[in-house]
């Protein structure tokens, strides 16, 4: 399990509280991501960070931050204003290509259920 | 934005057949489509891609073709075997480079013996 390291690999949430899901790389990746995986819905992309100190909104941000301090780390929080936080979370790196053919290394993930 | 669709949700084939997975994308502009195999419990991890300069790519297996002008793109893996049952997603790279892939719903493949 080199290279992307996310703990834990499982958390339990009473609900209106914020958990922050951790995800270490250490494989000098420029660009990390956090996806949402649930069943039939494939990889949803929640937030992206190409370049220390600045990160952007994937495609269901609203209810999660993150910060990117360290090019090795990019942490995930999920706060209590996300209505269904109950899935599998999965963090990756790439080292960027300029021909766009960037390969996405994966954590083990992180499954989160709210009680 | 970019919208990748796959296809079947759901594939039971026999020991030694062949399967077949159809994605098709919305953005014209992406030129990179990777396919990733997630067995129960474990992590994604790429199997196979395209660019999308090429309309083919083997490898052993399992093979990807790429219609641009569709803008459709399918894994074919042929002889299945037990150890090929997992979940495939099929993923494209939206315009700008950023680095992040738009993946498809996935399939979860079954070969029974």
């Amino acid at each position: 399990d080199g290279g992307i390291t996310q703990s834990p690999k499982y958390l339990f949430r009473k609900e209106g509280q914020n958990v922050t899901l951790s995800c270490e790389q250490n494989l000098n990746h420029d660009a990390m991501y956090w996806y949402r995986q649930d069943p039939g819905q494939g990889l949803r992309l929640i937030y992206y960070s190409q370049i220390v100190n600045d990160f952007q909104k994937g495609d269901i941000a609203e209810g999660y931050s993150v910060s990117r301090e360290k090019k090795e780390s990019f942490p995930l929080t999920v706060t209590s204003a996300q209505k269904n936080p109950t899935a599998f979370y999965l963090c990756a790196s790439t080292a960027f290509r300029s021909s766009g053919a960037n390969v996405l290394t994966f954590g083990a993930g992180s499954r989160l259920t709210v009680l | 934005g970019e919208n990748v669709e796959q296809h079947p949700s759901t594939l039971s084939v026999q020991e030694g057949d062949s399967a077949v997975i159809k994605c098709t994308y919305s953005d014209s502009a992406s030129n990179y489509f990777p396919w990733y195999k997630q067995e129960l419990g474990k992590r994604p991890q790429l199997i196979i891609d395209i660019r999308s300069n090429v309309g083919e790519k083997k490898d052993q297996r399992i093979a990807v073709t790429l219609n641009k002008t569709a803008k459709h793109f399918s894994l074919h893996i042929t002889e299945t075997q037990p150890e090929d049952s997992a979940v495939y997603f099929c993923a494209a790279n939206p315009s700008g480079n950023t680095g992040k892939l738009i993946f498809g719903q996935g399939t979860t493949l079954q070969v029974k013996p």
